[in-house]
């Protein structure tokens, strides 16, 4: 399978607690997003890297949110003190950014609950 | 600022009909480009189609195709001989077609139903 992986696809936590996501992207796209999706709402913006550069985060992304792509490739997804609001599928996308155009691949997403 | 807008929360539809989806957008940006993508009930949201701002003929992938009225701001998805499987939410989404195109704007989508 050469697509997006995001592991785990499910996570429960008590509120209070800390959880990392991890994405695997296509190999060899530079681009790597992270997008949140509430139930019967389209995906929301959170944050995005450029190999390990991280270019742009939403003002979504709350200082209990951090985003790490150390080496380039897999990225990860730290919620520090989860609330029960963070409750939501957690979608990862990556890209080629070729000229002219930017289709951006998804992942199965993880879908997070907090009690 | 992007805004993309779908009017259609639910659609249900007869098998092996045709299927427009509505999506109008709204954008200042002199170079962009328009998507569609379907999530089914797993969550995977997978890429069906896409459109250029500046392309000069609609965009087809099979089934599908994007009817582009640029004057108008729509880009409505066309899906003909519709199946069973194409029931799904569908999302519209825009990007801003240049160096600094980062994030993708989606609208609120449209569930699809297809009846057998």
């Amino acid at each position: 399978d050469t697509g997006v992986s995001q592991n785990p696809r499910h996570k429960i936590t008590k509120r209070g607690q800390n959880v990392t996501f991890r994405c695997d992207p296509i190999s060899e796209h530079n681009r790597l997003y992270w997008y949140r999706q509430t139930l019967g709402q389209g995906p929301e913006f959170l944050t995005y890297f450029q190999n390990e550069a991280q270019l742009e985060k939403s003002r979504l992304l709350s200082d209990r949110f951090s985003a790490e792509r150390p080496k380039g490739s897999f990225s990860t997804l730290e919620i520090q003190r989860t609330e029960q609001g963070d409750s939501a599928m957690y979608l990862c996308a990556s890209s080629p950014r070729l000229a002219g155009t930017d289709t951006q691949y998804f992942g199965p997403g993880t879908r997070l609950t907090v009690l | 600022a992007q805004k993309i807008t779908q009017t259609q929360p639910g659609m249900f539809v007869q098998e092996k009909e045709a299927v427009t989806l509505d999506c109008t957008y709204d954008t200042s940006d002199p170079s962009y480009g328009l998507f569609w993508y379907k999530q089914p009930s797993s969550g995977e949201m997978i890429f069906l189609i896409y459109q250029g701002s500046y392309d000069q003929q609609n965009a087809t992938e099979g089934r599908y195709s994007l009817n582009f009225q640029k004057a108008r701001k729509s880009a409505n998805l066309v899906i003909s001989a519709s199946q069973l499987g194409d029931s799904a939410m569908y999302f519209c989404a825009m990007t801003r077609e240049d160096s600094s195109a980062s994030k993708i704007i989606f609208g609120s989508g449209t569930r699809l139903s297809i009846r057998p």
